[in-house]
This record gives C-alpha cells, sequence and structure tokens, in this order.
C-alpha cells in the first residue's frame, strides 16, 4: 500500500462546476498536510497547507480528517486556469520525511 | 532571489556514463531534498539533507549519490547511469516557517 494514496483522474469537468479531490494517507504519526500544483512539466508549487481545522483560500477548501486519515480539497466555481495536477503531500514533524501522491489530474472545460 | 535553480535542464546519456545535476538554492533553507517523478508514480525521493554536511537516504537512492558541500548548494550524482534513471529529477528546498518546499525548474534525462 502507498503511504500517500490519490485517485489518478483525470477529472474533466466544465467550466463553473465545483470539484472535490480526496487523499488517504497511512502514517498516523503525520503531522503536516498540503495541497500542491503541478502544471504540465513544470515543477510543483504550493496550493495550500491543510490544518485541522479546515482551511479556505478563496475558491478553494481544505480539509483534514485525522481520524479516517484523509486529505480532501474542493474547487469551486472551477476556472479553465484550474487545469493542472494536484499532489496530495503528507510530512512528519521535523519535514525529514515527505511523502508525494501521486496526483490527480484535473481537466477544466469551456 | 532566484529561488531554487538546477541544471541542466536537458541531459542525454549513454548507459554507464555519469553525471552530475546540480542545485542551488540562494534562500538560506536548512533542508533540501533530490526527487525524481516518472508517470504514474509521482515524485519519489531520492536522497534529502537536514543541514549543511548531512545527507540521508530516501525511497529511491539506488544508483545516486549527494553531495552538501556547503548551505547553498546540493548535488545529485549517477555514477554509472541505467535506462532506469530516465526521468524528471526535481531539486527543492524547505522553508520551515511556512512549512512550504520551493522546486527547482527541474532536469530531464534521458539515458539511452
Amino acid at each position: 500500500r502507498k503511504e500517500v494514496e490519490q485517485d489518478p483522474g483525470p477529472f474533466n469537468v466544465p467550466e463553473g462546476a465545483t470539484v472535490a479531490f480526496n487523499c488517504t494517507y497511512s502514517n498516523s504519526a503525520s503531522q503536516s498536510f498540503f495541497w500542491y500544483r503541478q502544471d504540465c512539466r513544470k515543477e510543483p508549487k504550493l496550493l495550500m497547507s491543510v490544518y485541522s481545522s479546515g482551511n479556505e483560500d478563496g475558491r478553494f477548501t481544505a480539509q483534514l480528517n485525522r481520524a479516517s486519515q484523509y486529505i480532501s480539497l474542493l474547487i469551486r466555481d472551477s476556472k479553465l486556469s484550474d487545469s493542472a495536477t494536484y499532489l496530495c503531500v503528507v510530512g512528519d514533524s521535523s519535514a525529514s520525511k515527505i511523502i508525494f501522491g501521486s496526483g490527480t489530474r484535473l481537466s477544466i472545460r469551456p | 532571489n532566484a529561488g531554487v535553480t538546477q541544471t541542466p535542464k536537458f541531459q542525454v546519456l549513454k548507459t554507464g556514463q555519469s553525471m552530475t545535476l546540480q542545485c542551488a538554492q540562494d534562500m538560506n533553507h536548512n533542508s533540501m531534498y533530490w526527487y525524481r517523478q516518472d508517470p504514474g508514480m509521482g515524485l519519489r525521493l531520492i536522497y534529502y539533507s537536514a543541514s549543511e554536511g548531512t545527507t540521508d537516504k530516501g525511497e529511491v537512492p539506488n544508483g545516486y549519490n549527494v553531495s552538501r558541500l556547503n548551505k547553498r548548494e546540493f548535488s545529485l550524482r549517477l555514477e554509472s547511469a541505467a535506462p532506469s534513471q530516465t526521468s524528471v529529477y526535481f531539486c527543492a528546498s524547505f522553508q520551515e516557517l511556512k512549512e512550504t518546499q520551493y522546486f527547482g525548474p527541474g532536469t530531464r534525462l534521458l539515458v539511452l
């Protein structure tokens, strides 16, 4: 079993739709959680950190469920520019071990 | 600030050749990482360095060596390249305050 698992997609949704991704992790001692975005042939970039209480950044909402060991990302009112691969990332407290999921590919159509 | 820089951007090697991938960061970060990314596999950690002078193995260290000679630079060496090492290699550094990794633009390596 992979340490961090994501549905690879692709998710193909119309502009304006709401889309949600889930990610599960196996290490219950994990301390830090993130969503990164990666555009085609580019490096990953931080989209947002995920906090226990849940957090929102504009159209993006991230949730953490420690009991079930999953993280979610919700994108509302999706834009064409949201098309990318979204990587779920889990780390330990020292940042010495940061594990990336394989990514979920999202394609927004006009 | 240039952030994280990597050289070269592209490289073609023959099996058995050696090369060193260079990475530098100008953000004064302590931790640095080398990943490889393959289709359907996501990013896999090769080696990381928590501070200058220290290195530790990640998930897929075999066939690679690293060197962290100073705080800025973290290099990855392939002593005898194999076709299985064809991949995109990313270097990253970590900002502890924001708990954020910053990535370089990547090196695309093809081993024939």
